[in-house]
């Protein structure tokens, strides 16, 4: 049973338009929230990551947004660009570091 | 990849066969995982260390077993290799709990016949 739920499986968006990907969770005691990137054929990589003291997290194009009532946090890249084709993970660890991921949503950016 | 190696990065075996898959890392990192990574799934925690000969298991550990006799090198190991097993296979690392980065090494693509 997956702890940490994402969606969508994969989107396609235009270069120049915002990718938005959603998780949520339901463990109250996960307490850092890691977004993973990975293209193909190699490991994930870390990309942004937030904690639930904060509501939102800005790097560059990539903004996490976190709702700790809902226990849902998303990830938005704005001007979505051909290289940033590749697989998301969400997860979601709490103060062990067992890390939680979700299923994955590939995102394909068409020029 | 920060310093992580896996080998082998590819093999195909038969079930029922013994598997010894390494992970080996040059960043002195304390902590060590491995994964599986399966479409719909995301990654999957198999075992995890802590410490040299120090390990506890994840969330799909049945069928795998683990041994770290020293700090750069994670073995994971199939005992009996079953078709269900076939995955991609990612070894981590990090130099403590939580915010520290997981870093990735660049898999092990596994297909049991």
């Amino acid at each position: 049973q997956q702890q940490v739920k994402q969606s969508p499986q994969s989107l396609i968006v235009q270069k120049g338009g915002i990718s938005i990907i959603n998780c949520a969770y339901e463990n109250t005691a996960f307490d850092y929230f890691p977004w993973y990137q990975q293209f193909p054929g190699k490991g994930p990589a870390l990309l942004i990551a937030i904690r639930p003291d904060v509501s939102e997290k800005k790097e560059g194009r990539f903004t996490i947004s976190f709702n700790k009532s809902a226990k849902q946090f998303s990830l938005h890249i704005m001007d979505s660009q051909p290289g940033d084709s590749a697989t998301y993970f969400c997860a979601a660890t709490d103060s062990w570091g067992k890390f939680q991921f979700g299923a994955g949503t590939q995102v394909v950016v068409t020029p | 990849d920060a310093g992580i190696t896996q080998s082998p990065r590819h093999k195909v075996t038969e079930t029922g066969t013994p598997v010894t898959l390494r992970c080996h890392q040059t960043e002195n990192h304390r902590y060590m995982y491995w994964y599986r990574q399966d479409p719909g799934h995301g990654l999957r925690l198999i075992h995890y260390s802590y410490g040299v000969k120090d390990t506890d298991k994840g969330e799909v550990s049945d069928g795998y077993s683990v041994s770290r006799s020293k700090t750069e090198d994670f073995l994971l190991t199939l005992e009996s290799a079953t078709s269900s097993q076939t995955s991609v296979y990612f070894c981590a690392i990090s130099s403590g709990r939580q915010e520290e980065t997981q870093y990735f090494g660049p898999g092990t693509r596994l297909l049991v016949l």
